[in-house]
């Protein structure tokens, strides 16, 4: 158990739909990261934020959103959902130094997007 | 843009031997991480290399670091069928202003009885 926890497991919904994806970092942790895993391409990186500011942005759709509360916890909101946004969406989370970044990982948001 | 390329892809490994994952990329990083993940499941980190000729080492698998040769490997000895799973390096790309990580494909490796 890595300490970050993400909800929900499993979400199967319909074209066009909106979900929201949440994440609780481990405690201590003030930077959390989105990313995407699919069979064809792979572990992609989404968004980062830092203790509430977003901080860097990778391959992330127009139609997905995310934000980082006071709390820390951060939510990836995915809209006009389309087939192929079925994927596996974790959440990770490190105490992010200049030095160092190990990131420890969530058990992920299996999205089925019929 | 940045390049992290693990090679090979795939793996089938009798019980007791040994092999070796590479992992290249195409930046002056000397931040390098492995992961493991099993079938369905979240991202295990393994091994964290931070310099240049860092090697780490844990169990049957031991993780070095060559920053010049921008090449990571990973070295399985004597392979037992617990070590089967899909195995990631990735690369800090921020160099300390992000955090974010890129992955390779992942090595999937299947060790038999």
């Amino acid at each position: 158990d890595s300490g970050v926890t993400q909800t929900p497991k499993h979400l199967i919904t319909a074209t066009g739909q909106r979900v929201t994806l949440r994440c609780s970092p481990r405690s201590g942790d003030l930077s959390v990261y989105w990313y995407q895993q699919s069979l064809d391409q792979g572990l992609q990186f989404l968004i980062q934020y830092y203790n509430g500011e977003e901080r860097a942005k990778g391959n992330i759709l127009e139609r997905f959103s995310a934000q980082q509360f006071p709390d820390l916890h951060s939510e990836l909101n995915l809209s006009s959902l389309e087939l192929g946004d079925s994927a596996l969406y974790f959440c990770a989370s490190s105490v992010w130094s200049s030095s160092y970044n190990e990131q420890f990982f969530g058990p992920g948001t299996r999205l089925t997007v019929l | 843009e940045l390049k992290v390329e693990q090679n090979p892809l795939f793996l089938s490994m009798q019980e007791g031997k040994n092999y070796t994952i590479y992992c290249n990329y195409s930046t002056t990083s000397d931040r390098l991480y492995w992961y493991r993940q099993d079938p369905g499941k979240s991202l295990e980190s393994l091994f964290v290399l931070l310099s240049n000729g860092a090697v780490k080492q844990e169990g049957r698998l031991m993780a070095s670091l060559d920053t010049k040769a921008r090449l990571s490997t990973l070295h399985i000895t004597a392979a037992v069928h617990d070590l089967s799973a899909t195995y990631f390096c990735a690369v800090d790309e921020g160099g300390g202003s992000q955090g974010n990580l890129i992955f390779g494909k992942g090595t999937k490796l299947s060790v038999k009885p």
